[in-house]
């Protein structure tokens, strides 16, 4: 079975501090699917990435980054330079990519504070 | 209009209602999704519909009743409710649901309130 683990539940930073949220992930698949989203207060989740299991490259988006180490089975997402938009709640999320699969497994979040 | 809308934003309804939850999604894509979002819980994937046609149910009380008239358009019927199905409920959709490859794009949620 699939699973997500987001072991930060809050995280607070002072802005243009460096954060890193973590994400920690259980399959018994070989192709599966890793994504990102951001909850901000207005409620809907915003995508921010998606990473493939045969991709590890590391990813670079502006101030955003991400890590995949298929060996510790993480995909951690490290805000750089952070600033107060930055605030709300990230989630980690992971499919398997079966044919039959229509489901996806979201961690529990970490929200994220970016203090002035 | 554009993204996916979700009407009403906030409901509040006793245990013995009937009442809807409405999602449009102007995107063009051809799945469509809803999950609960529970103080405290992992957000949960209620339904799947791909092409109009159901493909996901998460083991979802019958209390929860999903209608897809067409790719554009996601509805869940409630009735007898109980408090613990308060909760945020997100709609959600994508180019395609196959092996949930392609990313979505969320509404903002309808928060519902159940006395």
């Amino acid at each position: 079975a699939q699973k997500v683990t987001q072991a930060q539940t809050e995280i607070s930073v002072v802005e243009k501090e460096d954060v890193t949220l973590d994400c920690v992930y259980e399959t018994r698949d070989t192709t599966y699917y890793l994504f990102w989203y951001k909850q901000p207060p207005s409620g809907e989740l915003v995508f921010l990435i998606r990473r493939n299991s045969f991709d590890e490259q590391n990813e670079i988006s502006g101030r955003y980054s991400w890590n995949f180490q298929k060996s510790t089975s993480s995909f951690n997402f490290t805000i750089t330079a952070s600033q107060v938009v930055d605030s709300a709640v990230y989630f980690c999320a992971l499919s398997e990519a079966q044919e039959n699969n229509n489901d996806m497994r979201f961690g529990a979040g970490t929200r994220l504070t970016v203090k002035p | 209009e554009t993204g996916v809308t979700q009407t009403p934003r906030h409901l509040v309804m006793g245990m013995t209602n009937k009442k809807s939850l409405k999602c449009e999604q102007h995107l063009g894509h051809n799945a469509m999704y809803w999950y609960k979002q529970s103080a405290k819980k992992p957000l949960e994937l209620m339904f799947v519909y791909n092409f109009k046609e159901q493909t996901e149910n998460n083991s979802v009380p019958s209390r929860f009743s999903p209608e897809c008239p067409n790719s554009s358009h996601l509805f869940l019927h409630l009735h007898t409710l109980q408090p613990e199905d308060s909760a945020l409920y997100l709609c959600a959709s994508s180019q395609e649901a196959a092996a949930m490859y392609y990313e979505q794009y969320f509404g903002p949620g309808t928060r519902l309130t159940v006395t």
